[in-house]
């Protein structure tokens, strides 16, 4: 069966730094492109950004607001994606998911999800 | 980037109702817009891409449409289990942006 699980998530005071960690299984990972995606208490679904796969030469792209702060690299041979989470704000309190890109055609979608892992940012 | 307006923000509807859900791209797209299904607690679940493609085991209640700047989810016959909030997500462009969110309650 097709799993994400991300782990990482806490409690950690603004301006320190947190990585989460998204690990898959059931499907050839290294096949997809793999999104992180964060919903605040109550509000929501955000965009946070996307880790390409090899042959993309694993790039990467961001959502203004966490662009130059958060960093997502992957390891294929584990089968997991990371967010690195620097300089962290109480806005970035949310639950953050993982999610395998599925990419029929020219579209992308979200087809498989992670359970979320909360992110509290907060002193 | 690519505003996503999405409206109504939430509505009541009965089961058996037919609902309609719709979101405005702030600039012209061509297909590339996905809706998806919430419940408290739970992550998104993918319902529809390619504006009109029903994603494997969605059932045939749900239907979208679309092109341009306007995009349609529709529910027939909705179902107890359909009580939810809705997303639409435009990936033509980065960053992907989603809308606002519907969320869809018993009247």
């Amino acid at each position: 069966e097709v799993h994400l699980v991300e782990s990482g998530g806490g409690l950690v005071q603004p301006g320190g730094s947190l990585r989460l960690s998204c690990t898959a299984s059931g499907f050839a990972f290294s096949e997809y492109h793999m999104d992180w995606v964060r919903q605040a208490p109550g509000k929501g679904l955000e965009w946070v950004g996307r880790s390409r796969r090899k042959t993309y030469s694993y790039t990467t792209e961001y959502a203004a607001s966490v662009k130059g702060r958060f960093t997502i690299s992957r390891d294929d041979s584990e089968n997991s994606v990371y967010l690195q989470m620097n300089s962290l704000k109480t806005e970035d309190t949310a639950v953050y998911y993982c999610a395998r890109v599925f990419s029929p055609g020219a579209n992308d979608a979200f087809d498989i999800w992670g359970q979320g892992t909360m992110v509290t940012v907060s002193s | 980037a690519i505003q996503m307006t999405q409206s109504p923000s939430s509505l009541s509807a009965s089961v058996g109702d037919r609902v309609t859900i719709t979101c405005r791209a702030s600039q012209g797209m061509r297909n590339d817009l996905g809706w998806y299904q919430q419940k408290p607690g739970k992550a998104p679940k993918l319902l529809i891409y390619a504006a009109s493609t029903l994603q494997s085991g969605v059932p045939s209640r749900f239907s979208g449409s679309g092109s341009g700047t306007d995009f349609t989810l529709s529910i027939n016959n909705l179902q107890p289990e359909d009580f939810a909030t809705y997303y639409c997500l435009q990936d033509d462009g980065y960053p992907l942006t989603f809308g606002g969110g519907t969320k869809v309650e018993i009247k």
